[in-house]
């Protein structure tokens, strides 16, 4: 089975506090996703990565940054949080489009 | 902006099929429709995809109409465990295409 890990499930931090949320896949897949969850905005790309040192932007990259120096592990950086960042954060994984694979989700508030 | 239309919710009694439509009228010859599915709480699970001919897995039907502009998920006995937002999803299968979530179906299986 695919497993796609995430630091934390849950996370409470300070506004203008620097923030990593990890992400962790054992399937040695080439691609890797940041999403945020928001009520009555379904799932929003953030970064993604397609290989190890690569990143592109996603629909909303303001305010986030990331890191890929490892083909298993993708971060997913909040510079300075503010508290329009607080949302459910999801990683996922693929090879082939069709089967993309969710961590469970790491729900951070931002005070 | 997704590039499908689904209905906000259904209702569906345990044990009973579940007929989730999709409307995906701009297609283009190259593009798969996929589905997945988000139970509360959890990261969005895989389910089934498809081009143009119907398919079938452990988990749920895929019908697409012969034009391709739209589907239906079936899930042939719903039970309470599949009460969870279904996202239809149209991409070209790409390694690095992105899959873009609209709103989803949320599906609500009653005893």
């Amino acid at each position: 089975d695919v497993k796609v890990t995430q630091s934390s499930r849950y996370l409470v931090k300070r506004t203008g506090e620097k923030v990593f949320l990890e992400c962790v896949q054992d399937m040695d897949h080439e691609n890797m996703f940041w999403y945020r969850q928001d009520p009555g905005l379904g799932l929003r790309l953030i970064y993604f990565s397609y290989d190890v040192k690569m990143k592109e932007k996603g629909d909303i990259p303001e305010g986030y940054s990331v890191s890929r120096e490892k083909k298993e592990r993708f971060s997913l950086i909040l510079e300075s949080a503010s508290t329009n960042q607080t949302s459910m954060y999801l990683c996922a994984s693929r090879t082939q489009a069709y089967e993309q694979y969710f961590g469970p989700g790491t729900r951070l508030t931002v005070t | 902006d997704a590039k499908t239309t689904q209905p906000t919710s259904m209702d569906c009694a345990e044990g009973r099929a579940a007929n989730l439509p999709c409307n995906h009228s701009t297609i283009s010859g190259n593009e798969y429709v996929y589905w997945y599915r988000q139970i509360h709480s959890q990261g969005p699970q895989y389910i089934i995809h498809g081009l143009k001919n119907n398919e079938t897995n452990e988990m749920a039907s895929l019908i697409i109409t012969e034009d391709r502009k739209s589907s239906t998920l079936i899930l042939p006995h719903a039970t309470l465990r599949d009460t969870a937002v279904y996202y239809c999803i149209v991409g070209d299968g790409g390694s690095q295409g992105n899959l873009i979530f609209g709103k989803g179906t949320k599906l609500s299986v009653k005893p």
